[in-house]
């Protein structure tokens, strides 16, 4: 079955140190994207790609970087810029266009702990 | 900017009960999605509305365009059900989240 991987689910880093969650979809769907999620609030845009190799900044992208080389996969880094990196991240892909005729696919999210 | 408020935050419910979950909206949008989120922390998408109604099982959705509002009802609801229940809404390409409703289902 098609769908969208995310691993790890759990991740635990020390303070200052980069880290990449990993986002691997196989749904042929252009558009891929990167949300964080903290306690008590909607989901925030990281960043997102509508196409390989190129990616926008969303409403929360200081301190994270991706790349986009490949369809499938859509890797964010977590940088030592990140000020409050702790929280959980969700990857989610969908067909490209606009429209009301495009749906979204979630992963399973990663827990990312800084301590 | 487009701001989406769901209510209630927090529901608890006895199994068997109809359950309603409310989403407003401020702005036109050019669809409404409704996700479940389960304690592990995985979303699934359960519906996505331009207009009028869609039914899924025991699920209900409802939009009404023109007042900004959208409706998720249970029907016998189930302990299963527990889940914290989210809109989101998507216009100009981007989906906007309301910040959850934590559903409760107890035996």
């Amino acid at each position: 079955d098609g769908g969208i991987t995310q691993s790890p689910k759990y991740l635990f880093r020390k303070e200052g140190q980069n880290v990449t969650l990993s986002c691997e979809q196989n749904l042929n769907h252009d558009a891929m994207y990167w949300y964080r999620q903290d306690p008590g609030q909607g989901l925030r845009l990281i960043y997102y790609s509508q196409i390989v190799n190129d990616f926008q900044k969303g409403d929360i992208a200081e301190g994270y970087s991706v790349s986009r080389e490949k369809k499938e996969s859509f890797p964010l880094t977590v940088t030592s810029a990140q000020k409050n990196p702790t929280a959980f991240y969700l990857c989610a892909s969908s067909s490209s266009g606009t429209g009301s005729k495009y749906g979204y696919t979630f992963g399973s999210g990663t827990r990312l702990t800084v301590v | 900017k487009n701001e989406v408020e769901q209510s209630p935050q927090n529901l608890t419910a006895q199994e068997g009960e109809f359950i309603t979950i409310n989403c407003s909206y401020s702005v036109g949008i050019s669809a409404l999605h409704w996700l479940q989120q389960h304690p592990g922390g995985g979303i699934v998408s359960l519906f996505m509305l331009s207009s009028g109604k869609k039914k899924h099982g025991r699920l209900i959705a409802t939009i009404n365009i023109q007042e900004k509002h959208s409706s998720l009802h249970i029907t016998a609801s189930h302990p299963r059900d527990s889940a914290v229940y989210i809109c989101a809404t998507r216009s100009q390409g981007n989906l906007i989240f309301g910040k959850g409703t934590k559903l409760s289902v107890k035996p």
